[in-house]
């Protein structure tokens, strides 16, 4: 198997404009994570889907950020308006049902975002 | 609320015996995992106890006890490329909770 995918790898991109990550999760895992990291903030778990539905949004910060699983391979996850605060490595992770699913993740190799 | 607390950083030499600690101020969840994370790269799974005891593979162990809200991760015969962070995390509710991480320094 492939891993989780993420692309792209590495985005530059100026404040005030909008960012779309990728994710295409290990095939027939059920659960799909997005998680912020950052030195100030260690690892922060943003929204996970179950079967492609949003099951704790909790962690998205605030209503510029926006994730959407349209099917069992793929998600995306959305900044709009991007800040300079924003700026992070962002991980997508999945797990099977069979593993425990919130218990077993897999993660992606990472998207590095800087919002100048 | 919830957390969970780690060492921000342990030191140990190469070919020792190493344990992180995780406590936890919640009740309820349901299992513990332990992740690892070298610089620059992303986080890999390691192990995870649904129930109290230790579990073993290879030369990481983990452990947990409910009663006590306490687990720890367990490195034996350490090796330079386990300089590294290691995360717990814990399922509670719908809720998912990482430690903010303990980073491995490791003497030769």
């Amino acid at each position: 198997d492939a891993g989780v995918i993420q692309s792209p790898r590495h985005e530059v991109t100026e404040m005030g404009q909008e960012v779309t990550l990728r994710c295409k999760p290990i095939s027939g895992h059920d659960y799909l994570f997005w998680y912020r990291q950052t030195m100030m903030r260690g690892l922060e778990l943003l929204i996970y889907f179950n079967n492609n539905v949003p099951i704790d949004d909790s962690g998205m910060p605030e209503d510029r950020f926006s994730a959407k699983m349209p099917n069992a391979s793929f998600s995306t996850l959305k900044i709009q308006p991007s800040e300079p605060r924003d700026s992070a490595v962002y991980f997508c992770a999945s797990g099977p049902l069979a593993g425990g699913g919130t218990d077993t993740q897999y993660f992606g190799p990472g998207t590095r975002l800087t919002v100048l | 609320g919830q957390s969970l607390e780690q060492p921000s950083e342990v030191t140990a030499v190469e070919g020792a015996i190493v344990q992180i600690n995780c406590t936890y101020q919640t009740s309820g969840f349901y299992g513990l995992s332990w992740y690892q994370q070298h610089d620059g790269g992303a986080p890999t799974f390691l192990s995870y106890n649904a129930l109290d005891g230790l579990e073993e593979t290879g030369r990481f162990s983990s452990f947990l006890s409910r009663s006590d809200s306490y687990g720890y991760l367990l490195l034996q015969e350490l090796q330079m490329k386990d300089s590294a962070s290691y995360f717990c995390a814990v399922r509670w509710d719908d809720k998912i909770i990482f430690g903010k991480g303990t980073r491995l320094h490791i003497l030769p």
